[in-house]
C-alpha cells in the first residue's frame, strides 16, 4: 500500500479564518514533507519532518504552522492566510532510513486545492 | 543553490513515438534523481536512480542516471495517448544530518495524440 491521504481535498477560506490541513500514511515512513504548488509549476518544499521532528523549514511565513502528533500524522495549520496562498497543498512521505542516506522515494497525496478569499 | 533543469518544456508527439526527456542538474550533497508522473492531481513516482549507469524500466518507460554529467533521460516507448502528463524531474539532496530535500524541474508537459 502506497497511499498517501489528504483532507480535506478543496478548502474555501477567509483572509481571518484559521483552518487545518490533515496527511495521513500508514507505510511506516519516518519522513514526511509538505509541498506548495501553483498552477504550471512544479512542487516547492515547504517543510520536512524526520521521525516527528522538524527538521527543514524552507523559510515559510509563520501564518503556516506545520504540526506532526506522530509517525502517521502531520498536519499544516493555517491562520491568516494571504489571497497569493492559494495553491494545491502536497503532502509526501519517505522511508528514512537515518543520515547520510536517500530518504527514499516520496509518495504524494492527492493535494488540498486552497483558495484563499 | 540546488538547480534542476529538464527539456523540452513542451513535446508533441503522435502515438507509437518514441520519447526522450531530459533533466540535468546542479545539487550539494546528490542522494537520488527522481522521476513523476503528474496527470490533474498529485505526482505518481516512476523510478529512483542512485547508480550511474544502471538503467531502470518499467514497461515502456525506462530511465538512466548519468552522474559524470549530472544528467539523467527518461524514455517512453510506443506513446499512448495516456501517456500525456507532466513529467517532472526531482532531485534529491540530503541536508544537515537528518533531512532530506528535493528539488524539482519545471516538468516537461508531453501530448500524445491519437
Amino acid at each position: 500500500d502506497t497511499e498517501v491521504t489528504q483532507t480535506p481535498k478543496h478548502l474555501v477560506m477567509g483572509m481571518t479564518n484559521k483552518k487545518s490541513l490533515k496527511c495521513e500514511q500508514h507505510m511506516g515512513h519516518r519522513a514526511m514533507y509538505w509541498y506548495k504548488q501553483k498552477a504550471k509549476k512544479p512542487p516547492e518544499l515547504m517543510f520536512v519532518y524526520s521521525y516527528e521532528k522538524l527538521s527543514i523549514n524552507e523559510s515559510v511565513p509563520s501564518r503556516f504552522s506545520p504540526e506532526c502528533p506522530n509517525s502517521s500524522l502531520l498536519n499544516l495549520h493555517l491562520h491568516a492566510l494571504q489571497p497569493e496562498d492559494s495553491a494545491l497543498y502536497l503532502c509526501a512521505s519517505s522511508q528514512d532510513r537515518g543520515s547520510g542516506v536517500s530518504k527514499g522515494e516520496q509518495y504524494f497525496g492527492p493535494g488540498t486545492r486552497l483558495t484563499v478569499t | 543553490e540546488d538547480k534542476v533543469v529538464q527539456s523540452p518544456l513542451s513535446l508533441v508527439v503522435h502515438e507509437g513515438d518514441t520519447v526522450t526527456l531530459n533533466c540535468s542538474y546542479e545539487v550539494t550533497n546528490f542522494r537520488s534523481l527522481l522521476w513523476y508522473k503528474q496527470e490533474k492531481k498529485a505526482p505518481t513516482f516512476l523510478f529512483m536512480l542512485t547508480s550511474s549507469g544502471i538503467e531502470k524500466k518499467s514497461g515502456r518507460l525506462s530511465s538512466i542516471l548519468d552522474k559524470k554529467e549530472l544528467s539523467s533521460i527518461l524514455n517512453i516507448t510506443a506513446t499512448q495517448t495516456g501517456d500525456s502528463a507532466i513529467y517532472l524531474c526531482a532531485v534529491e539532496a540530503v541536508v544537515k544530518t537528518s533531512g532530506s530535500r528535493l528539488t524539482f524541474g519545471e516538468g516537461t508537459q508531453l501530448t500524445v495524440n491519437p
